[in-house]
């Protein structure tokens, strides 16, 4: 299995362009989410999905849009980006069973993107 | 709502002694609770998690945690520190009697770097 997997690994914009980031896992996960990374503030929840054609809001959604048309892909794509944007972005995946045998969050490597 | 604090930015050890790495929590309901690393340009990878059972929960690495409901704390800890341990370590915990959609809404600590002396 590759696991998560997550295209492209840096990226570089210019305020206003728009792009889509790519994750995939081969896991049969159901669930799956997106979360950015910055440094003092942990990992922020964006978007999240329990199966394919659900969606939801996490903490920080806007500027952010998702789908999930299969449970392999979820595409993160920013519309207009900003600034505010430059993270590192994280791509997760796990089980939809709480307890022992589920809950584990299995993470991409991450993509790190600068707007500038 | 839920919450993780990690007190501490960084820890210092020197190789060979005692780890803790500290981390209290607030939810509503039964935590769900779990230590995950990052090495340098890496993903995170998951080390242990407490769901119930045992308060001592044993992970990967040699590293263990113990839940303590009193003081909600799952604090991370290792006998005998390796300078390979050295990363960035978070904390993180979701609700246990939210609904299956808010299964994964896990809320993250900033995370404490650890930093292992030869």
């Amino acid at each position: 299995n590759a696991g998560v997997t997550q295209t492209p690994k840096f990226q570089v914009l210019k305020t206003g362009q728009s792009m889509t980031l790519q994750c995939a896992q081969d896991m049969n996960h159901e669930y799956m989410s997106w979360y950015r990374q910055d440094p003092g503030m942990g990992l922020r929840l964006i978007h999240y999905s329990v199966g394919a054609g659900i969606t939801d809001q996490g903490e920080v959604p806007n500027g952010y849009n998702v789908s999930r048309s299969t449970t392999e892909d979820f595409p993160l794509r920013l519309l207009s980006a900003a600034p505010s944007q430059t993270s590192v972005y994280f791509c997760a995946s796990s089980f939809r069973k709480p307890g022992t045998s589920g809950d584990t969050q299995y993470f991409g490597p991450g993509t790190r993107l600068t707007v500038l | 709502a839920q919450s993780v604090a990690q007190p501490e930015d960084q820890v210092n050890v020197a190789e060979g002694n005692p780890l803790t790495v500290k981390c209290t929590y607030s939810v509503s309901g039964n935590p769900y609770l779990f230590w995950y690393v990052q090495y340098p340009n890496r993903g995170l990878q998951f080390l242990l998690k407490y769901i119930t059972g045992d308060n001592l929960v044993k992970g990967s690495y040699g590293f263990e945690a113990e839940f303590n409901k009193s003081q909600t704390s799952f604090h991370l800890k290792k006998p005998s520190a390796l300078v390979s341990d050295s990363a960035l370590y978070f904390c993180a915990v979701r609700d246990g009697g939210g609904t299956t959609d808010s299964w994964g809404k896990l809320q993250f600590g900033a995370g404490t770097q650890v930093v292992v002396t030869p």
